[in-house]
């Protein structure tokens, strides 16, 4: 079945650190990848997307490239921000239209 | 304006009791979803709904009953509710499966049973 594995968190880091998030999934035929992002109390949040292999998905400086022969779809930003203190989920959608798999979370902790 | 809003926000309850919880969008989505969210941050779908008809129906207790009144609103009904059920219950929608462009979720409802 269709699956995805993100790196455990915590992940703590220091303001302006760089950040990766990495993500692998395993999906039927050939899906399009979302990043989502959770703020404490709220709900999830579209971050960014890729449709097809190799197209950059990129929102509020946050980055990740579509890697078919890889199967992944890490996140990363350069410069990190206290505000980007978060939860990030990987969620590829399968091709046959059915979106129900979320990566666990990542849970991003930043320190001023 | 708010696209996809659920009440309550917060919901202390005992056990045994049934409860409510209400989503509706205004997206003109024609796709919605419970999802539930545990301590950890596991998110798993419950049930899925287009056009006011069931699609998905994953293994939950038949404790939890969903009805669709029409595309814009999605309710979950929980009937004698137990310790596990509390968790964070969110409601999502989307376009239909040609046309999704991701989900669209609410803030959630944070369900403590005591």
């Amino acid at each position: 079945g269709d699956s995805v594995t993100q790196m455990e968190g915590p992940v703590t880091l220091s303001e302006e650190a760089f950040l990766t998030i990495n993500c692998t999934y395993t999906a039927t035929g050939y899906p399009s990848l979302f990043w989502y992002v959770q703020y404490p109390g709220e709900g999830l949040q579209l971050l960014l997307k890729a449709t097809k292999a190799d197209d950059k998905g990129s929102n509020k400086g946050f980055e990740a490239t579509y890697r078919k022969e890889t199967t992944s779809f890490h996140l990363e930003k350069g410069s990190v921000q206290v505000s980007d203190s978060a939860v990030y989920f990987c969620a590829p959608l399968p091709t046959n239209g059915q979106n129900f798999v979320f990566g666990p979370g990542t849970r991003l902790s930043v320190l001023p | 304006d708010t696209a996809v809003s659920q009440t309550p926000k917060y919901l202390v309850t005992q056990m045994g009791n049934d409860k409510s919880i209400k989503c509706e969008q205004n997206l003109g989505h024609d796709t919605m979803y419970w999802y539930k969210q545990d301590s950890k941050k596991f998110l798993k779908i419950m049930f899925s709904y287009n056009n006011k008809e069931l699609i998905i129906n994953e293994t939950v207790p038949n404790r939890f009953s969903p009805k669709s009144p029409d595309k814009a609103h999605l309710n979950l009904h929980i009937n004698s509710l137990e310790l596990g059920d509390s968790a964070v219950y969110f409601c999502a929608s989307s376009q239909d499966s040609t046309r999704f462009r991701g989900y669209t979720f609410g803030s959630g409802t944070r369900l403590t049973v005591v």
